[in-house]
């Protein structure tokens, strides 16, 4: 079955240093992959859209990798802040699951960083 | 100012009772999602829609119903059956479904608790 696998436990870091979040993803591949934020008790927000063909995408202190022969993709956050903090979300498009073509995300993963 | 908004924030209902989540949407958009999120655990679709009166099971139906009468609006009604219907819900619309490479907007999510 697909599956999307996100670092469960949470990353810890200082501010000004930079923040590396996993998305795995078997099974399937996806066209694309999108990135959101969620803040607790809130709904999620779009950071980033990346496609097959794109490597890497960049905006602002925000990158995003997406390697389609690993199954993966990272989420980096340069120079890092305490407003940073929340959950990210990936959400590699599905087309073949019972959502059909719907968003399906992973657990996210919690972020800390400290000041 | 555009947006999608849900209602209430916190809901609460006694067992056995059906209750119905407002979901409004002023974006323009085809397609709308409802999604539940539990503690530690990630978003799980419910039920989706592409288009006026058109709606699809998601990972998780059972329990729940939804009508889309209207492109603005796509009310989710949980419903006695509903096992564990203790949860936060999430809607979210996007231009369209097939439109793999559109971000999809996320109300502030309705909390509902079950006595």
């Amino acid at each position: 079955s697909q599956k999307i696998e996100q670092n469960s436990e949470a990353l810890n870091i200082q501010e000004g240093k930079t923040a590396t979040l996993t998305c795995n993803y078997t099974n399937y591949s996806p066209a694309y992959l999108q990135w959101y934020r969620q803040d607790p008790g809130r709904g999620p927000v779009f950071l980033l859209l990346i496609r097959e063909n794109e490597k890497e995408k960049r905006k602002e202190r925000l990158k995003v990798t997406f390697d389609t022969t690993l199954k993966q993709s990272l989420f980096h956050i340069t120079a890092s802040q305490p407003a940073d903090s929340a959950t990210y979300l990936c959400a590699p498009t599905l087309s073949n699951s019972n959502s059909g073509y719907a968003l399906n995300f992973g657990k996210g993963t919690s972020l800390l960083v400290t000041p | 100012d555009g947006g999608i908004t849900q209602s209430p924030k916190y809901l609460f209902r006694k067992e056995g009772q059906n209750v119905t989540l407002s979901c409004e949407q002023n974006l323009n958009h085809d397609a709308m999602y409802w999604y539940r999120q539990d503690p530690g655990q990630g978003l799980r679709l419910i039920y989706y829609s592409q288009i006026v009166n058109d709606f699809q099971k998601g990972d998780i139906a059972e329990g729940y119903s939804v009508s889309r009468e209207k492109k603005e609006s796509f009310p989710l009604t949980v419903t006695s059956a509903q096992k564990n219907p203790t949860a936060f819900y999430l809607c979210a619309s996007s231009i369209e479904v097939r439109g793999l490479d559109t971000e999809a907007f996320f109300g502030q999510g309705t909390r509902l608790t079950v006595v």
